[in-house]
């Protein structure tokens, strides 16, 4: 059973362009959640995906969306990056109506 | 608006005593809550959980104590060992599948 993949494990950006980070859920999740660490926080929710469909969103703007694939694998794309989008990028697979959430080990994104 | 209170950002503890790491939270909505352990460089890895139907979860080393009318749980780590040195989140979650975390606490312990 292969867990969360995430890539790529870091990435430098100035600011105003744009980002695409990929995920590949754990083998039989059905459920993708894209969550952003800043330095001394917990993680902040951003979004959730189901059957290719966005379920659920937490307080970001609309410059941060989201893909998910046929094969439960998910993209998050941040477009006019900011400063303040520096953070640590967590991507977690579960499956459907579970509460348990599995995580992998994040993409750092560093904006200049 | 922060959900999930963690008032300890850190904890050092001897090797072989109990740590014992608190959590409040303030939605009453929420009906799971879960530990995670976090080491630099890696994701958040699940720990032990505990719903919210229930006052107490052990699961080897690990147990998890809810008080539902204090809003308040406690994760306790018996014996301590040196592994266990980490940043530990809280998360809580409801019925719309998205966790709220807490800041963290850094144990350390001391051999």
């Amino acid at each position: 059973e292969t867990g969360v993949t995430q890539s790529p494990t870091h990435l430098i950006k100035t600011r105003g362009q744009q980002v695409t980070l990929r995920c590949s859920s754990q083998s039989g999740h059905n459920t993708v959640s894209w969550y952003q660490q800043a330095l001394g926080q917990g993680p902040q929710f951003i979004f959730q995906y189901y059957r290719e469909e966005e379920n659920g969103r937490g307080n970001f703007p609309p410059r941060f969306s989201g893909l998910q694939f046929p094969n439960y694998s998910s993209e998050l794309n941040v477009n006019a990056l900011e400063l303040d989008d520096s953070a640590l990028y967590l991507c977690a697979s579960s499956l459907q109506n579970s509460y348990e959430q599995y995580f992998g080990p994040g993409t750092r994104l560093t904006v200049t | 608006d922060q959900q999930v209170k963690q008032n300890s950002p850190s904890l050092s503890v001897q090797e072989g005593r109990i740590s014992i790491l608190n959590c409040d939270y303030t939605n009453s909505m929420f009906d799971y809550f879960l530990w995670y352990k976090k080491y630099p460089a890696e994701g958040p890895t699940f720990l032990i959980s505990i719903s919210s139907i229930k006052d107490k979860n052990e699961d080897g080393r690990f147990t998890v104590f809810l008080n539902k009318s204090a809003k308040h749980l406690s994760l306790h780590i018996v014996p301590s060992q040196p592994g266990d040195s980490a940043v530990y989140f809280c998360a809580a979650i409801s019925n719309d599948y998205k966790l709220s975390f807490g800041a963290g606490t850094t144990v350390t312990v001391r051999a």
